[in-house]
């Protein structure tokens, strides 16, 4: 069976700071991806990054990285230049390589302090 | 205009009632999904579909069915409402293929008294 781990049910952070969110889970596959969704106020589930477990390099979209670390079956989420719209829970989510059902963690709700 | 739209986007309803939640995309995608979320416990899988003649059940498939009227519709259909089904309920899309993205719909709030 597959988890996922989220330990930080809330984080904050100051506007323009760099924060990270920790995500870890189990799993016996070798082959499988990992995500990151944002819930924001309004509710919607929005991607921000995806991984492909099979590509040692890291993920990056614009202010949004991660740091995969395959061996100790990690996945964290760096926010930089921090926003006030970035203010959200954040999921992490796995998905095993031959089959479309998502994981969930269980959130981390983070909060950009101005 | 929404690719992934819900309806309706809150409902309040009473034990016993047999409600419908209701799911359309623009996106083309052959995958649709069902999933609730309660607070703590992250978003769980209900049901899903890879095509308008396969159905799945997933994680928590008791107490609701669904039906995939068409390529672009997917509903979930609680039969007898109880109280511990008061949640948010998303319907999500995804292209074939492994690990690909899905994309969600707003979501419906649902309360059971």
């Amino acid at each position: 069976a597959q988890t996922v781990t989220q330990s930080q049910p809330e984080m904050s952070v100051q506007e323009a700071e760099t924060v990270t969110l920790s995500c870890t889970y189990d799993t016996s596959e070798n082959n499988y991806y990992l995500f990151w969704y944002k819930q924001p106020p309004s509710r919607q589930m929005i991607l921000v990054i995806r991984q492909e477990a099979y590509k040692q390099q890291n993920a990056t979209e614009n202010r949004f990285s991660v740091n995969f670390q395959k061996a100790a079956k990690s996945f964290s989420l760096k926010i930089s230049d921090s926003q006030l719209g970035d203010t959200a829970m954040y999921f992490c989510a796995f998905m095993t390589g031959t089959g479309n059902q998502f994981y969930f963690g269980t959130g981390t709700s983070l909060t950009v302090i101005p | 205009d929404a690719d992934v739209t819900q309806t309706p986007r809150n409902r309040i309803t009473k034990t016993g009632k047999r409600i419908m939640l209701e799911c359309s995309q623009t996106k083309g995608h052959d995958r649709m999904y069902w999933y609730r979320q309660d607070p703590g416990l992250g978003l769980r899988l209900i049901y899903y579909s890879f095509d308008v003649k396969d159905i799945n059940k997933g994680e928590i498939s008791d107490g609701y069915s669904v039906s995939r009227q068409a390529q672009a519709k997917f509903s979930l259909s609680l039969e007898s409402a109880i109280p511990n089904q008061t949640a948010l309920y998303f319907c999500a899309t995804s292209v074939g293929g492994s690990g690909e993205t899905q994309y969600f719909g707003p979501g419906t709030r649902l309360l059971v008294l």
